[in-house]
């Protein structure tokens, strides 16, 4: 089993649409979590990290389930600038290594 | 200011060759990590330096894979022998200290012919 696992889509939506990923992770010790985002033949940027209460940062929210191990993040609104891959991403607790799924390609549509 | 740099943006080698590729981390960062990136998949760590030491290269794949950061700063992953499973995006990163955000470079797109 990997340690990260996405569903690698593609998601394709049209432009306005909510759109969902999910993300689940092995390691139940895991205490930092992000989404990055990656746009094809670009290196990872940040898009935000994931907290135990759940994050927003303006159309994209982040939350986390411990007890599952699950992470999820929520695009609404989605915008034809949306579409990437999005990686999600668990740090390990000495902060020096992150373990990347395989990534979720998202294609919004006009 | 300015970001992580990786030079070259692209190597072509033959089979049997010898590599190397060079970071440039932002300007006071003093972790620095490489990251293999295949096709169709997420990174994959290879190491992490602090300062000058690699404290942690448990993801290089075999010994034909050695990272060096001799003064601190600018990084340099050489690859010996190469083979064409080696061909990938080969991604550095930075961070302020260990475990803050990592920031990427663009990377250095190998193919071993």
């Amino acid at each position: 089993r990997k340690e990260v696992e996405q569903d690698p889509g593609p998601f394709n939506v049209p432009e306005g649409a909510t759109v969902a990923f999910n993300c689940t992770y092995s390691n139940s010790a895991s205490q930092s979590f992000f989404w990055y985002r990656q746009d094809c033949r670009k290196e990872p940027k940040l898009l935000m990290s994931v907290y135990s209460s759940g994050n927003e940062d303006g159309r994209f929210t982040a939350q986390l389930n411990r007890a599952s191990q699950y992470i999820s993040l929520l695009i609404r609104d989605s915008k034809l600038s949306d579409s990437a891959t999005y990686l999600c991403v668990v740090m390990n607790n000495a902060g020096n290594m992150l373990t990347f799924g395989g990534g979720t390609r998202l294609m919004v549509k006009p | 200011g300015a970001g992580v740099s990786q030079t070259p943006s692209n190597k072509v080698t033959e089979k049997g060759k010898y590599v190397e590729l060079r970071c440039d981390p932002i300007s006071g960062h003093t972790a620095l990590y490489w990251y293999r990136q295949s096709l169709g998949q997420g990174p994959e760590f290879l190491i992490y330096f602090q300062g000058t030491g690699a404290a942690d290269d448990s993801g290089l794949p075999n010994d034909r894979f050695f990272a060096v950061r001799p003064e601190g700063s600018v990084s340099t992953l050489k690859i010996q022998r190469t083979e064409r499973g080696d061909s990938a995006v080969y991604l550095c990163a930075s961070s302020p200290q260990t475990g803050n955000t990592q920031y990427f470079g663009p990377g250095t797109r190998l193919t071993v012919l």
